[in-house]
Formats: C-alpha cells, sequence, structure tokens
C-alpha cells in the first residue's frame, strides 16, 4: 500500500534559519505529491504541490522537488519567519482501487520559529 | 460558500452514544472526502464521494461508521456507539470535479470529537 515517512518534529529554528523536513514515500502507482500547512487555530491548507517526476513546487518561499528516483519530496526554506511556525504534512495522492485520489499523509511535523 | 464548513466545532459526547457530524462542501465540488486525525497521527482517510458514484468506503474502520451524502451538497457523518478511541478531529475536504490526481483538496476546520 501507500505510505508517506516525513522526519519527526519538533523543530526549533531561529529566524532566517535555513529549513528542510524530509519526506520520502512509497506508492503502487505514480502519484502526484504535495505539502500541507496547519497554522496554529487553522485549517489545513495547500502550501505547493508536484503533479509528475523532476516537477518543482513552490509557494511562500517554500519549495520541493519530486524526486521519482529517491521517491522524496523534501520541503526547503531558505530564511524561516516566526509566521512559518506550524505542523507540515507531506502527502501523496494515488488513485485507489475504488476510483478515489484519497490523500495518503505522513505523521506531520511542528516547526517552531523563534526570533 | 467560500471554503468547505463543518459542524459542530467541538463534540463532547459519552461512550455508547451517537454522534453525527456535518459537511458543507465548497459549491460546485463534486468530489468529497472525510479524514479523520488522531493524536500525533497524520489524517486517515475515511470515505469518498464523487457525484453520484458509489462511494469508496474503503477508509472506514468499523461498521459503527456510516455517512451519507445528498446529491452534490452536504455530508454527514455518522458513528454509532461511540468509543473512547474514536476521540479525534474529523476532516472534511471537497475538490473540483476534473479526476486528476493532482487536484487540490480544500479541508473544512474540523469537528474535534470527544467520547469520554
Amino acid at each position: 500500500g501507500n505510505s508517506v515517512t516525513q522526519m519527526e518534529g519538533p523543530v526549533t529554528l531561529s529566524e532566517e534559519a535555513f529549513l528542510t523536513i524530509n519526506c520520502t514515500y512509497t506508492a503502487t502507482g505514480y502519484p502526484s505529491l504535495f505539502w500541507y500547512v496547519q497554522y496554529p487555530g487553522e485549517g489545513l491548507q495547500l502550501l505547493l504541490k508536484a503533479t509528475k517526476a523532476d516537477d518543482k513546487g513552490s509557494n511562500k518561499g517554500f519549495e520541493a522537488t519530486y524526486r521519482k528516483e529517491t521517491t522524496s519530496f523534501h520541503l526547503e526554506k531558505g530564511s524561516v519567519q516566526v509566521s512559518d511556525s506550524a505542523v507540515y504534512f507531506c502527502a501523496l495522492s494515488d488513485q485507489s482501487g475504488a476510483g478515489s485520489y484519497q490523500l495518503t499523509f505522513g505523521k506531520g511535523t511542528k516547526l517552531s520559529v523563534i526570533p | 460558500g467560500a471554503g468547505v464548513s463543518q459542524s459542530p466545532s467541538n463534540k463532547v459526547t459519552e461512550k455508547g452514544k451517537d454522534v453525527e457530524l456535518r459537511c458543507d462542501p465548497i459549491s460546485g465540488h463534486t468530489a468529497l472526502y472525510w479524514y479523520r486525525q488522531r493524536l500525533g497521527q497524520g489524517l486517515e482517510f475515511l470515505i469518498y464521494f464523487q457525484g453520484n458514484s458509489a462511494p469508496d468506503k474503503s477508509g472506514l474502520p468499523s461498521d459503527r461508521f456510516s455517512a451519507e451524502r445528498t446529491g452534490e451538497s452536504v455530508s454527514t457523518l455518522t458513528i454509532q456507539r461511540t468509543q473512547q478511541e474514536d476521540s479525534a478531529v474529523y476532516l472534511c475536504a471537497s475538490s473540483s470535479p476534473r479526476y486528476f490526481l493532482g487536484d487540490t483538496q480544500y479541508f473544512g476546520p474540523g469537528t474535534r470529537l470527544t467520547v469520554l
């Protein structure tokens, strides 16, 4: 079956530090890959996505590249801000036998950025 | 509406009671998903609706869980004879009808269920 493994947190960084959150996946098909973010007190929202190998998703200074050869989709940001403090979820979408495009999520990584 | 809405936002119930959770998807989104997020865990898929097709129920953890959807609008998730392990945040998501792996799913704020 499908699975997503992401680095466990919590991760605490100083403002302007470089961020990497590792994510690897196992899929039976050829999935699309996503990073979702959950800010404190808010709902889950899409951060970025990539739908085919070597695609780079980017948004709000975050980026991740779909690496088929290493089955990875690591999230990076060059300079984090306090406002980036949130829980980050890596996920994949692969069509199930019953036809749905359900998301399979990692367990989430909590990021705290301190001034 | 502007986004996916869910009600109630919080529900506290006693073990053995039935609960009903509601989801209003984004207008025009024919695909609707329910997920569960238990403490310290990622989201788990529960059930999927797409238009008038038969739902994908493969993620429902037991026969105490069921869900319905009226056409392409509101969905309700029902948990019968609740157990303490049902305590979780239940999230609903909808997406546009493009039948594409890369479709973005838009999530509601969730219902936090606590079973005492």
